[in-house]
C-alpha cells in the first residue's frame, strides 16, 4: 500500500523558536494532504488542508500565521510551527489523499513536538 | 459541520470475546466511514471502511455495519486477541468537502488475557 512518511519523528525545541515538519508521499503523487494535531489521550483534530500549488485551507480556530503550510510539490508538504510555545507541544500527524479513491487517506507515523 | 460521536471511551474484554464500538454522525451527506487503529506513539492505521451504498462489510475478524437512516455505524471485532489492544477511532467524510475526515473521540480497547 501507499506510504506516507514524516520527518522528524520527534523534536524538542526551545520556546520562541520555529520548527519545520515534513510530510512525504513515497510512492504516489498527492495533490491534497492534511495536517492533524493530537493531544495526549485525545482524538485527531484537523488543522488544515494542504493543496499542491495553492494556499492551505485552515480549520476554524487554527492560526494560519502560526502554523505555516507549504505544499510545493506533489510529494511534499511542510508544516512550520512558528514561535513555538509549550502549549504547542503535541503529536502532529499528516495524511495524503489517495489518488483516484474517493475520501481515502493514508496517514503518516506522526511527529512528537515538545517545546521547552 | 460534521460531528462524530463515539462510545464507549474505554472497553475491556476477555481474550476470545467480541468487542463492539459504536458511532453516530450528524451530517446526512457523509458517505465514507473509515475505522482506524492507533497504537501508542504511532499514526492511525486504516483497518476497515464502509461507504454509504453498503450496509455491512467484513474482513476476517473485523466487521462494520452502517445504518444510514439512523446515522449509526459500528465496529465489531470477534475472537479478540492481545494484539487488538489499541485505541480505535471511527470517522466520517463527505466527498464534496475535499474529503476531510472527521474523527470520533476514540475508544481505548484492552484485551484481558
Amino acid at each position: 500500500g501507499a506510504v506516507v512518511s514524516q520527518h522528524p519523528s520527534w523534536v524538542i525545541c526551545k520556546s520562541g523558536t520555529s520548527v519545520k515538519i515534513e510530510c512525504r508521499s513515497l510512492d504516489f503523487q498527492a495533490t491534497t494532504m492534511f495536517w492533524y494535531r493530537q493531544f495526549p489521550k485525545q482524538s485527531l483534530m484537523l488543522m488544515a488542508t494542504s493543496n499542491e500549488g495553492s494556499k492551505a485551507t485552515y480549520e476554524q480556530g487554527v492560526e494560519k500565521d502560526k502554523f505555516l503550510i507549504n505544499h510545493a510539490s506533489l510529494t511534499l508538504s511542510t508544516l512550520t510551527v512558528t514561535s513555538a510555545h509549550p502549549e504547542d507541544s503535541s503529536f502532529y500527524i499528516c495524511s495524503a489523499r489517495v489518488p483516484q479513491v474517493a475520501n481515502e487517506q493514508f496517514f503518516g507515523p506522526g511527529t512528537r513536538l515538545t517545546v521547552l | 459541520g460534521e460531528n462524530v460521536e463515539q462510545h464507549p471511551s474505554t472497553l475491556s474484554v476477555q481474550e476470545g470475546d467480541s468487542a463492539v464500538i459504536k458511532c453516530t454522525y450528524s451530517d446526512s451527506a457523509s458517505n465514507y466511514f473509515p475505522w482506524y487503529k492507533q497504537e501508542l506513539g504511532k499514526g492511525p492505521q486504516l483497518i476497515i471502511d464502509i461507504r454509504s451504498n453498503v450496509g455491512e462489510k467484513k474482513d476476517q475478524r473485523i466487521a462494520v455495519t452502517l445504518n444510514k437512516t439512523a446515522k449509526h455505524f459500528s465496529l465489531h471485532i470477534t475472537e479478540t486477541q492481545p494484539e487488538d489492544s489499541a485505541v480505535y477511532f471511527c470517522a466520517a467524510s463527505i466527498s464534496s468537502s475535499a474529503s476531510k475526515i472527521i474523527f470520533g473521540s476514540g475508544t481505548r480497547l484492552s484485551i484481558r488475557p
